[in-house]
């Protein structure tokens, strides 16, 4: 079975500060994958980052970063000089299994950015 | 800008009605899905195809909720009869199934009132 625990139910920041959004699976598979998707207040859902279970890199994009550690099995999220447009609901989800295509997600943490 | 493209966005119905959702994938994704999100439940699987062949329809209510593929470029989900339970967004979502752990991308979602 795969789960996806993401505790964090709701966190506020001020403006400017950094956050750190974390997320943490379970699987048995050796081979899965790891995504973070963005809900803003509009509703959709915006896919964030794929990662898959043979890259530990870390990785950067402009003010967002994502930490994966297969040792502690977490995949957690990082934002840089927060701002309210970060404000959301995001959410991390697993999908393992080549050939099984269902993603499993976190109840997601909700993100608010007091301006 | 490729997307997934739902409608109708929003859709108030009174209990006992059909109501059917429409989505076309992107252009040239093959795995296609249907996710329903409630505060209760976030965000839970009903359905899927590949190669618009259903794979797993487990999450789906059977007695109520059907889910078809009549060409590439359309996704219906009916509810016959809807009951106010069924009140939610509905998500649409596809991808390339690529061997890599695609990135599924989804519609803006489809908001349902059920009265």
């Amino acid at each position: 079975a795969q789960k996806v625990t993401q505790a964090q139910t709701e966190i506020s920041v001020v403006e400017k500060e950094d956050v750190t959004l974390d997320c943490v699976y379970e699987t048995r598979d050796t081979t899965y994958y790891l995504f973070w998707y963005k809900q803003p207040p509009s509703g959709e859902l915006v896919f964030l980052i794929r990662r898959n279970s043979f890259d530990e890199q870390n990785e950067i994009s402009g003010r967002y970063s994502w930490n994966f550690q297969k040792s502690t099995s977490s995949f957690n999220f990082t934002i840089t000089a927060s701002q309210v447009v970060d404000s959301a609901v995001y959410f991390c989800a697993l999908k393992a299994n080549f050939g099984n295509e269902k993603l499993t997600f976190g109840t997601g943490t909700r993100l608010t950015i007091i301006p | 800008d490729a997307r997934v493209t739902q409608t109708p966005r929003h859709k108030v119905t009174e209990m006992g009605q059909e109501v059917t959702m429409r989505c076309q994938p992107i252009l040239g994704h093959n795995t296609v899905f249907w996710y329903r999100q409630t505060m209760m439940q976030g965000l839970e699987l009903l359905a899927y195809f590949r190669n618009r062949a259903p794979l797993d329809d487990s999450g789906m209510p059977k007695d109520r909720f059907s889910a078809e593929m009549p060409d590439a470029t359309l996704a219906t989900l009916k509810i016959q009869p809807s009951e106010p339970r069924d009140s939610a967004v509905y998500f649409c979502a596809s991808g390339p199934n690529d061997g890599l752990g695609n990135t599924i991308y989804f519609g803006e979602g489809s908001w349902l009132t059920v009265v």
